[in-house]
């Protein structure tokens, strides 16, 4: 089973468009999150999320929202794609101490 | 903040040992962890240090000394599966569990 599972894989956009990536995990941890992963492979932090509660929201642009309808999803939905968007995100799950777990990654690539 | 400095690249023999340094500015953290991430693929959990000292796991051991602001990922008897890039986190004591990671230092192992 897998523990945190992310959807899609690859997504390839037009720039301008709308999309959304979802977020799922069932390892009964409280705290998801969003990291961007740049071209130099930096791992940022965008967004937390603990029991549905949004805990952490770096400097991100605004047409990043993320929504958790309940603690074990987090989705992400992108307004007006900029090709600055590309990149891979990953959602996480956590439980205090023991680390994250992360999703196989969207690989985002706008054109 | 939390400046976090890794080298780029490291390469070594099968077999062999590496150390891969983490060096750090902070004025505090929970703990230090230490990700492995392949090519295209999800980071994954190797270690956590919260003290001061020596955590061995296997053939991976992780270092800790707050007062230096220092830490290293020990690999040792390196296969070739071990090519991937390590990631040094610090765990953010303001905000729940935010890890703020290094850029990775890439460990090629060569035959």
């Amino acid at each position: 089973d897998t523990a945190v599972s992310q959807t899609p894989k690859y997504l390839v956009t037009q720039m301008g468009n709308d999309k959304s990536i979802k977020c799922e995990q069932n390892l009964g941890h409280d705290t998801m999150y969003w990291y961007k992963q740049d071209s130099k492979k930096f791992l940022k932090i965008m967004f937390s999320y603990n029991n549905k509660e949004l805990i952490i929201n770096e400097t991100v642009p605004n047409r990043f929202s993320p929504k958790s309808p309940d603690k074990a999803h987090l989705n992400l939905h992108i307004n007006s794609l900029e090709l600055g968007d590309s990149a891979v995100y990953f959602c996480a799950s956590s439980r205090t101490n023991y680390g994250y777990t992360f999703g196989s990654g969207t690989r985002l690539t706008v054109v | 903040g939390q400046n976090i400095d890794q080298p780029t690249e490291m390469t070594a023999t099968e077999g062999a040992i590496v150390q891969i340094n983490c060096t750090y500015q902070t004025s505090g953290f929970n703990g230090l962890f230490w990700y492995q991430q392949h090519a295209g693929e999800a980071p994954t959990f190797l270690s956590y240090n919260v003290l001061d000292g020596l955590e061995e796991k296997g053939r991976f051991s992780s270092f800790l000394s707050r007062s230096k602001g220092y830490s290293y990922l020990l690999l040792k008897e390196l296969q070739m599966k071990d090519s991937a890039s390590y990631l040094c986190a610090l765990e953010s004591v303001d905000s729940w569990g935010k890890l703020q990671f290094g850029a990775g230092t890439q460990v090629v192992v060569t035959p």
